[in-house]
């Protein structure tokens, strides 16, 4: 099945400090979300992404199809950006549920 | 509300004991989907429902789980027997056709003892 791939694991910026999250995969796919998964457990919706790019006040992501991969940019962190961010997709040629990568787990210090 | 919701948002049970997990999906949405998350792991997928058609249930860890929607809306996972390794946050999400992004709730947190 398709592989989903999540760099770096873990994240810890100071605050006001710009990152760059990583998500490879392995196959073609007809939707690809970010989340971020906030201390309460919920599933935040970033960004639908399967290709192109998107802004969203200081978050931004790019997907490019082609060569398997998306990027997250959070720019000027803030402490409440910390939480654990999820890649994940679906398979080009399915209509059903989503593939994970493991996560990023950002923590920003004030 | 516009959300998924879900309830009980945390349940205790003790082991062997019969759980159910309910999903309320948001209107107009056809497909719903069960993951869930066990600590330190990332999402999994349990099960998947579109309209009228087979679920598929290929996710399903055991025969201990099962799941059922009724009237293309509401949706309950029931886990028989609960062994300990069922502990985790179980997710639900839901779409409608022809939309790919999934919208998910806010979990249920089962903890068994």
């Amino acid at each position: 099945g398709i592989q989903v791939e999540q760099s770096p694991p873990d994240l810890i910026l100071q605050e006001g400090a710009n990152s760059t999250l990583r998500c490879n995969f392995s196959d073609s796919v007809n939707n690809l979300q970010w989340f971020h998964q906030n201390p309460w457990g919920q599933l935040i919706n970033l960004f639908y992404i399967p290709s192109g790019t998107k802004q969203n006040g200081r978050l931004s992501a790019t997907t490019v199809a082609t060569e398997r991969y998306s990027l997250l940019y959070i720019s000027s962190s803030q402490t409440t950006d910390s939480g654990v961010y999820f890649c994940a997709v679906r398979y080009g040629g399915s209509q059903g549920n989503l593939i994970f990568g493991k996560g990023t787990k950002l923590s920003v210090k004030p | 509300g516009a959300g998924v919701s879900q309830s009980p948002s945390n349940k205790v049970t003790e082991k062997g004991k019969d759980v159910e997990l309910r999903c309320d999906p948001i209107s107009g949405h056809t497909a719903l989907y069960w993951y869930r998350q066990s600590l330190g792991q990332g999402l999994e997928f349990l099960i998947y429902f579109q309209g009228n058609s087979a679920p598929d249930k290929s996710g399903l860890p055991s025969d201990r789980f099962s799941a059922e929607r009724t009237g293309g809306s509401v949706s309950t996972l029931t886990i028989q027997r609960t062994q300990q390794e069922d502990s985790a946050v179980y997710l639900c999400a839901s779409t409608r056709v022809g939309v790919y992004e999934q919208y998910f709730g806010p979990g249920t947190r089962l903890t068994v003892t």
